[in-house]
């Protein structure tokens, strides 16, 4: 199957500050990114859609301007958490799609703790 | 308002067993159906799909079944392992490119040796 990777795959950080999660499709092009956040011992949660060369569409619910993505090439798209708070803390993780694709492959995710 | 629903929460097999894991759908227009195997700590890996257009797919010991009028499908594993103890989502989505999958609760499973 194709590869997405995560970096990194875990973050410890103080709070206010900020933090960028990287998801990169290794072996194929993904038009369309997406990002969820996932809780213990429950279901992911999707934060926003991202499609190459666009601004990202968020979820209802989730803050845009605490929330960074951006997906400026084929192979890549980050998240950065913006002045982080301990109730960011969660384990994030990526998946990507290619063009015309139904499948959608995950990346390993990142658990990010912020103190 | 919740689109998949999946049952049971958690199921407890002996290895060997065929453990069987049901989703429900609400939305006529979705038309990809995969199932998602995570272990703790790991992103969820694609296990197997299947399109509205088939009543059944195997790859290995995983099977989909598919019930269109029923709105139904559901995910058996033959001859389960107790390597294959991890959390089970399924999923659906629309055929419109760049939908997005929504997943159902999740299933934990359990094989005993």
């Amino acid at each position: 199957g194709a590869v997405v990777s995560q970096h990194p795959s875990w973050v410890i950080c103080k709070s206010g500050t900020s933090v960028k999660i990287e998801c990169r499709s290794l072996d194929f092009q993904a038009t369309t990114m997406f990002w969820y956040r996932q809780f213990p011992k429950q279901s992911l949660m999707l934060m926003a859609t991202s499609n190459e060369g666009s601004k990202a569409t968020y979820e209802q619910g989730v803050e845009k301007d605490k929330f960074l993505i951006n997906h400026a090439s084929l192979t890549l798209s980050t998240l950065t958490v913006t002045s982080a708070h301990p109730e960011d803390s969660s384990f994030y993780i990526c998946s990507a799609r290619a063009s015309q694709k139904h499948e959608q492959f995950f990346g390993p995710g990142t658990r990010l703790t912020v103190l | 308002q919740q689109q998949v629903k999946q049952s049971p929460q958690s199921l407890i097999v002996q290895k060997g067993g065929i453990p069987i894991i049901n989703c429900a759908y609400e939305n006529t227009a979705f038309d990809y159906f995969p199932w998602y195997q995570q272990f703790p700590g790991k992103g969820p890996a694609l296990l197997i799909a299947i399109r509205p257009d088939v009543s059944e797919k195997k790859e290995g010991r995983f099977t989909i079944s598919f019930n269109k009028s029923a709105k139904q499908f559901s995910l058996h594993i033959m001859d389960s392992q107790p390597g294959d103890s991890a959390t089970y989502f399924c999923a659906a989505s629309m055929g419109q490119a760049g939908t997005a999958l929504i997943f159902g609760k999740g299933t934990t499973l359990s094989v005993s040796s």
